[in-house]
């Protein structure tokens, strides 16, 4: 089962508005979470790292959140462009000699 | 950030046929390299850990025959895929990574841009 869950599958917004993507987790214990934006065939690229300790972390118009309690985090994109149109993938890792858990990510697409 | 290449970016070959990858890392030391397989619309999925200097780690079900890989240097891993069948066909993502002596720790994964593989 993956450990890794996230919501939702995929969707559709407007050029200049604002979308949130979710993930949850089960992977315990927990080091950190990875937000990467991954263009249609390309390699993922970090967006931000959190770690247990870090509530919030901005990279431009990309912000992600993390609460390690419920075992949730956010990536809101502000202002969305054109360029956003990819998939985001949540990461999490259980420990800093663990393996990486990959979500299946939330394709985004922005229209103009 | 770090920059990882993947050579070459995509190929097709004929089924029964092997086909080799290369994962680079530019200006970077790579203690570690992870190679990925990623179907259409899923996760990426961990295919093999590779040490430089040492035998690769598969995951379960991943055949070590089939999927080889080397890591002779720190700049370079490679992924041959022995007698391609059309199953085979996948995106390959390696990953670099430099890995702390003494501590185990990881630094930070960078991914290559994938290699797109069809075997007709």
């Amino acid at each position: 089962k993956n450990q890794v869950e996230q919501s939702p599958q995929s969707l559709i917004i407007l050029e200049g508005k604002n979308c949130t993507l979710q993930c949850n987790y089960t992977v315990s214990p927990f080091s950190n979470l990875r937000w990467y934006k991954q263009d249609t065939g390309r390699g993922p690229v970090s967006l931000t790292i959190m770690t247990f300790s870090e509530n919030t972390k901005s990279n431009g118009r990309y912000t992600a959140t993390l609460d390690a309690d419920t075992k949730q985090s956010s990536l809101h994109i502000t202002a969305s462009q054109l360029s956003d149109s990819a998939s985001y993938i949540c990461v999490v890792s259980g420990s800093v000699l663990s393996k990486l858990s990959f979500g299946a990510g939330t394709t985004v697409t922005v229209r103009a | 950030g770090a920059v990882v290449s993947q050579h070459p970016s995509r190929v097709i070959c004929k089924s029964g046929t092997s086909v080799k990858i290369e994962c680079r890392s530019l200006d970077f030391q790579a203690t570690t390299m992870f190679w990925y397989r990623q179907f259409p619309k899923q996760s990426l999925m961990l295919m093999a850990t590779s040490n430089e200097g040492s035998k690769a780690t598969y995951e379960q079900g991943v055949e070590k025959d089939k999927f080889l890989i080397n890591h002779a240097s720190l700049t370079l891993s490679t992924l041959t895929v022995t007698s391609a069948h059309p199953e085979d066909s996948s995106f390959y993502i390696c990953s670099a990574s430099h890995r702390e002596a003494g501590t185990g720790v990881y630094y930070e994964q960078y991914f290559g841009p994938g290699t797109r593989l069809t075997v007709t």
